[in-house]
């Protein structure tokens, strides 16, 4: 079985301060992980991925996360917040080579605070 | 990317109703996935429609309640059946892309039952 947690369901931040958006799964065999952000009303957009490769992952809108196998964490950050950035983020993960599909975390409302 | 047109938007409907909601992509995709995210939950995957087969139901959805029809390569329909306040929720369509390593998302449609 594959999971996710965000163990955060809130995180605010100050605009400018750097953010991060924790996240750590379990999955058998190698994990691909992935971030997407919702906008009020809208869909999901995905953000980044991770697959195989460097451990620091560059995205959309200035973001990155990390790959740490050996906390099995995928963290998202960004150096500097904007208030634009206020969304809810999710984390999901699916093991390589599997048919099944992506098992998403519960979710964090992030909120920058100008 | 694909590009995902998700209608209708937004509907309110009386108890036992069905709604039935539509899913168009710009391009041929083999693997259509409906998502359900209930008030302040994550995603939760409804069912994964192949064009040609049956769509195949994650565990605690069936068939009758939610009946998929994937009649191409390009469009697909969710109904949901003999609603209940229950199942108020927002609804989205995902397609996978090329590689089927990321998927992507319709604006999704919100849905209130009375």
């Amino acid at each position: 079985a594959q999971s996710v947690a965000q163990p955060e369901d809130q995180v605010n931040v100050a605009e400018g301060n750097p953010l991060t958006v924790k996240c750590t799964y379990s999955v058998s065999g190698n994990p691909y992980l992935f971030w997407y952000v919702q906008y009020p009303n809208r869909g999901l957009q995905f953000l980044l991925k991770y697959i195989t490769g460097d451990n620091l992952v560059k995205g959309s809108y200035g973001f990155e996360a990390e790959f740490n196998k050996s906390q099995t964490s995928f963290h998202l950050k960004k150096p500097s917040a904007l208030v634009s950035d206020s969304a809810l983020y999710f984390c999901a993960v699916r093991a390589s080579g599997s048919a099944r599909q992506l098992t998403f975390g519960s979710g964090t409302q992030l909120t920058v605070l100008p | 990317s694909a590009v995902i047109s998700q209608k209708p938007s937004r509907d309110i409907c009386q108890r036992g109703t069905s709604l039935t909601i539509q899913c168009q992509v710009d391009s041929q995709v083999t693997m259509m996935f409906w998502y359900r995210q209930q008030p302040g939950q994550s995603l939760t995957l409804i069912a994964t429609a192949n064009q040609g087969s049956e769509a195949t139901y994650e565990s605690g959805f069936v068939i009758d309640k939610f009946p998929i029809s994937r009649p191409n390569l390009t469009f697909s329909t969710l109904t949901v059946s003999n609603m209940s306040p229950e199942d108020s929720s927002i609804y989205l369509c995902s397609v996978g892309g090329r590689t089927n390593e990321k998927l992507f998302f319709g604006s999704g449609t919100q849905l209130s039952v009375l």
